[in-house]
């Protein structure tokens, strides 16, 4: 079966700190992965997707990238957070096919 | 690009009651409506989904319907517990997109 890990649960971060978040699935190939962002009490803002290693589609213009340096790693990256970073980090992945989206447990991150 | 609007934001019910939450979207090429419940600080877990080929999808207490002349879809759940207290979102994906879109989130607030 499938599985999705996504680490690290929780982060405090100072603002203008570097952000390195990963996510791995695990059972299948070739996935489309998905980073999305959730303030507190609000929606599911996407941010990135990858239908394939190196094929990176971003959603929202702001300091952070994501990177797919292998079929089933998704990573999102920042050069300097700002306090407006601050939010729960969910990574998701998809067949493609008509299927669901599964989602990462998330990373809450708080950036001070 | 597609749009999803989703209603009510917030629905209070008591213990037993039925509890409907709507969606609607604008692209006719989406083909596939997942909804995700997601309780306070954990991930959206898919509840039921349904495809543009079906009208309707029934699992146990929660059910989907979809009109898609009309483009609106919606999740009902009977005999609402206290345990279905959460934030529900909807979703739709299509081929063309290759992305989900979801909708605001409602907040289900059951009632003992």
């Amino acid at each position: 079966s499938q599985t999705i890990h996504q680490w690290p649960a929780t982060l405090v971060q100072p603002v203008g700190s570097p952000l390195s978040l990963e996510c791995t699935v695990e059972g299948t190939s070739n996935p489309n992965l998905y980073w999305y962002r959730q303030a507190a009490g609000r929606g599911l803002q996407l941010l990135f997707y990858s239908v394939g290693i190196g094929q990176i589609s971003s959603e929202v213009p702001q300091n952070l990238s994501a990177s797919r340096p292998q079929d089933r790693q998704f990573i999102l990256s920042s050069k300097k957070l700002l306090l407006s970073d601050s939010g729960f980090y969910l990574c998701a992945w998809s067949d493609g096919n008509n299927s669901p989206l599964h989602f990462g447990n998330g990373t809450r991150l708080t950036v001070t | 690009g597609e749009n999803v609007e989703q209603h009510p934001s917030t629905l209070s019910v008591q213990e037993g009651d039925s509890a409907v939450i709507k969606c609607t979207y604008s692209d006719s090429a989406s083909n596939y409506f997942p909804w995700y419940k997601q309780e306070l600080g954990k991930r959206p877990q898919l509840i039921i989904d349904i495809r543009s080929n079906v009208g309707e999808k029934k699992d146990q207490r929660i059910a989907v319907t979809l009109n898609k002349t009309a483009k609106h879809f919606s999740l009902h759940i009977t005999e609402t517990q206290p345990e279905d207290s959460a934030v529900y979102f909807c979703a739709a994906w299509g081929y063309n997109f290759n992305k989900f879109y979801f909708g605001s989130g409602t907040k289900l607030n059951v009632k003992p």
